[in-house]
């Protein structure tokens, strides 16, 4: 499994872009970027994947280089509930008993 | 189906007692997963169910910790003994088999605090 770097915690405000980026220097070739979003008390909730380029849904973008050692989420126009821990993960698109969490990025939004 | 439940939510308990949590997995999914998160870490793998056949539980902590899917719909994870140190949130997981990352369900876990 590849090995991920994270930043242990960053500082935001209401209304600005958030941008995370996770270091996978040893990625495979057949592993997908996931990030999950963990809220205090809750369990990890799945954000987006991606492979490669640019993915993008309803809650977040992905910016993944084209050699993938490296990614990034963006969470555009955060709010105070955007609060929460953001997890990079590298492996299998469907990992099952190999999903493997990091510690994460502490994310706070300030008013 | 309201997705993974859990219960109870909160777990205090003396140290030497055992414990026992049950996980409610969303109704059509096969596959249940255990795991363990410590405060500021992330969640640490412990074991998995397909149906009611345990697949993997080398990952479980120690021989204190056991878990069960009996008819392959909720499951249970008992820990004998408890310590200290298995002060932690327990959380359960469910997807189908082969299910990508997105189809994975977390439940908001059980907090277990031994004193």
């Amino acid at each position: 499994l590849a090995k991920t770097t994270q930043p242990i915690s960053m500082d935001s405000y209401e209304g600005q872009e958030v941008n995370i980026t996770c270091s996978h220097n040893n990625i495979a070739t057949n592993d997908y970027i996931t990030w999950y979003q963990q809220f205090p008390s809750q369990g990890p909730r799945f954000i987006i994947q991606g492979y490669k380029t640019k993915v993008t849904n309803e809650v977040a973008s992905l910016f993944i280089p084209a050699d993938r050692k490296s990614s990034t989420l963006s969470l555009p126009r955060v709010s105070l509930s955007d609060t929460a821990v953001y997890y990079c993960l590298v492996g299998e698109e469907a990992a099952g008993n190999k999903l493997t969490f990091g510690g994460g990025t502490r994310v706070l939004v300030k008013p | 189906d309201t997705g993974v439940s859990q219960d109870p939510r909160h777990k205090i308990t003396k140290r030497g007692q055992n414990v026992t949590f049950r996980c409610d997995p969303i109704s059509e999914h096969n596959r249940l997963y255990w795991y363990r998160q410590t405060l500021g870490q992330g969640p640490e793998f412990l074991t998995y169910f397909q149906n009611e056949a345990q697949l993997e539980k080398s990952r479980l902590l120690s021989d204190r910790f056991s878990a069960e899917r009996p008819k392959g719909s909720f499951s249970t994870l008992e820990i004998q003994r408890t310590e200290q140190g298995d002060s932690a949130m327990y959380l359960c997981a469910s997807s189908f088999q082969g299910a990508s990352n997105y189809g994975y369900t977390f439940g908001s876990g059980t907090r277990l605090t031994v004193v």
